[in-house]
Order: C-alpha cells, then structure tokens, then sequence
C-alpha cells in the first residue's frame, strides 16, 4: 500500500555507465516529479510531468531523460554517469489544480534512490 | 531562483519550544510548506500556509508574515523523534512550466537532546 515507491533503493555503478530509477505512485496523482538532492541536502527540482506531458525541464545535462509511460510512472535515465551524479535522487507527486493552491498541491514524496558514481 | 534563507542547524532539548524561521524572496508567492525529512528518509509534509496567520496542527505550528516574507515553524513538547531537518519550501503561481513548482530552502537540522 505504499503511496510513492522507488526502485533501486540503493545503485552503486561506475562511471560512464548507464542506469535507470523506476519511480510508481498509487495515489492517482496527475503530476510526478523528479528531484536532486546533493551531499549539502539541498532539494532541487530536475523534471516534472503532467499526464504524461513534461511540464518542467530544469537546466539538467541531457544525459538524464525523464520517460512517463502513464500518469502513474515517471521513470529517469540516466547516461554516461559522472562522479558528480552521486546523490539521492527523489520522486514525488501531487494533484495540482491549474491557477489554484492549496494542499490538493501537497508533493509526496518516494523514498529515494541513493546513487553513488565511482 | 529564489532566495529562501534558514538556518543551519538548531539544538533543543526534550519537552521544549523551538520556532525554526524562514524567509524568502519571489515573486508570484503561492504558498509555503514545511517538510520534516529524517536522516536517511523521504521529506514528509508538514504543513502549508498561503494566507497570513497561524496554521495549528497539534504540537505544529506554522505562521506566515507575506508581507514580510517570512514564516516560522513552531514546534513545542519536543520529543527525541523531533531530531531531524526541517525544509521550508515556496510555491510559486504560474504558468506552464512553474505550476505546482516547489521551491526548497536548505533545511535547518534540529537535534533534540535528553
């Protein structure tokens, strides 16, 4: 019964390999959301979907591509790894309403992927 | 991007108050939330202000100043489970690509002693 669920939880590679985070929200949620968080736990936003359409594309190298099958899945992959890539990589979801707030936007969030580049 | 200002980190002990404070600059404020996110573990939601005021979800208060651009998160009868980062995030109204677009302070790292 769990709300956002992620897999791996932990990935550990070399450099210059490619790999993917599989990301699965039960919630019915219509938008996903991938984030980056680095060795300092800043929480930056990479990419987010609405039913299925990229909605935001932040200035990420375009070794990462985001893919969302359907509105419940927003997989990234990721290639040519890096050693700065190492970081714990979060999905999350949320149900926003266009030109409203309020806590129907709440982001929950998956538990994370622990990627380490050596 | 947005300047969402906390601090580092905070220290308390077991059955105390503590208000962990943020600031922000933007534009187009849209709300502002606060997550508690474990060592280790997801960031889980808090609490959400839009308009000015105190938000009272049991031993969690959130207030909110627009005006000021500052909120505070108000935590009382502190237990040891309360040790962890507390991040403040702002939303900002938009279109297209900046809807539902949250924006996340650097967290400040409470440790509650015995």
């Amino acid at each position: 019964d769990t709300a956002v669920s992620q897999t791996p939880k932990y990935l550990v590679t070399q450099m210059g390999n490619d790999k993917s985070i599989k990301c699965e929200q039960n919630l019915g949620h219509d938008t996903m959301y991938w984030y980056k968080q680095d060795s300092k736990k800043f929480l930056k936003i990479m990419f987010s979907y609405n039913n299925k359409e990229l909605i935001i594309n932040e200035t990420v190298p375009n070794r990462f591509s985001p893919k969302s099958p359907d509105k419940a899945h927003l997989n990234l992959h990721i290639n040519s790894l890096e050693l700065g890539d190492s970081a714990v990589y979060f999905c999350a979801s949320s149900r926003p309403r266009l030109g409203a707030g309020g806590p129907t936007d709440t982001q929950y969030f998956g538990p994370g992927t622990r990627l380490t580049v050596l | 991007g947005q300047n969402i200002d906390q601090p580092t980190e905070m220290t308390a002990t077991e059955g105390a108050i503590v208000q962990i404070n943020c600031t922000y600059q933007t534009s187009g404020f849209n709300g502002l939330f606060w997550y508690q996110q474990h060592a280790g573990e997801a960031p889980t939601f808090l609490s959400y202000n839009v308009l000015d005021g105190l938000e009272e979800k049991g031993r969690f208060s959130s207030f909110l100043s627009r005006s000021k651009g500052y909120s505070y998160l108000l935590l009382k009868e502190l237990k040891m489970k309360d040790s962890a980062s507390y991040l403040c995030a702002v939303r900002r109204l938009g279109r297209g690509s900046t809807l539902g677009r949250l924006y996340f302070g650097r967290g400040t790292q409470l440790t509650v002693w015995p």
